[in-house]
């Protein structure tokens, strides 16, 4: 009964591959993120979508490509995959609190990617 | 843009006393939430302690609190009575208002607590 889930946890790869992280939520929630956590651990946003509509688009390259097949999954697919792009990245949902303010997010447990 | 500092890299202390980490916000915005989220070696991001800007009332959840300061843009967060399994990166984050998946966490640098035994 995992709230945020994500597949794979980890993911070996080599540079120039494609690769797709997926992620899903059981909390009827409407909202969903991607967010990237670096080497140094800092978190960042990288997209929010909401009930399958993309909201945030947060200066990723054009590599990546969430999708949304519907509010309870939000997948993230990397194309050429590059040495930079190794992180942790966690997805994360929330719900509308007073009127439609969306309110705490839940995360995943994470993926790590480690591209070589 | 906001940002949210995070001043305090390491800190350590001895089970069973308080410790106090530090986080200031820069923002011009009037309502908005802070988080505290914790991050065990296991990576996973858990939920600590959230503060919506128009309550006053610091809030508190069992051994963690808050100290709000609106005026001075500070949101401290004091752990009392540490426990080993407090060790942990703390993250503090901001997010502003807004309306259906409009608004996204904005996150300090971290800081690593470890807790002695």
């Amino acid at each position: 009964d995992t709230a945020v889930s994500q597949t794979p946890k980890y993911l070996v790869t080599q540079m120039g591959n494609d690769k797709s992280i997926k992620c899903e939520q059981n909390l009827g929630h409407d909202t969903m993120y991607w967010y990237k956590q670096d080497s140094k651990k800092f978190l960042k946003i990288m997209f929010s979508y909401n009930n399958k509509e993309l909201i945030i688009n947060e200066t990723v390259p054009n590599r990546f490509s969430p999708k949304s097949p519907d509010k309870a999954h939000l997948n993230l697919h990397i194309n050429s995959l590059e040495l930079g792009d190794s992180a942790v990245y966690f997805c994360a949902s929330s719900e509308p609190g007073l009127a439609g303010v969306e309110e705490t997010q839940y995360f995943g447990p994470g993926t790590r990617l480690l591209v070589l | 843009a906001q940002t949210v500092t995070q001043s305090q890299p390491e800190m350590s202390v001895q089970e069973a006393e308080t410790v106090t980490l530090s986080c200031t916000y820069d923002t011009s915005e009037s309502n908005y939430y802070l988080f505290w989220y914790k991050q065990p070696p296991s990576r996973q991001m858990i939920l600590v302690i959230r503060q919506e800007a128009y309550k006053q009332q610091n809030a508190t959840e069992n051994r963690f609190s808050v100290n709000f300061q609106k005026a001075a843009k500070s949101f401290s967060l004091k752990i009392s009575d540490s426990q080993l399994g407090d060790t942990a990166m703390y993250f503090c984050a901001f997010m502003k208002s807004a309306n259906f998946g409009n608004e996204k966490l904005t996150f300090g640098t971290g800081t690593r607590l470890t807790i002695i035994p």
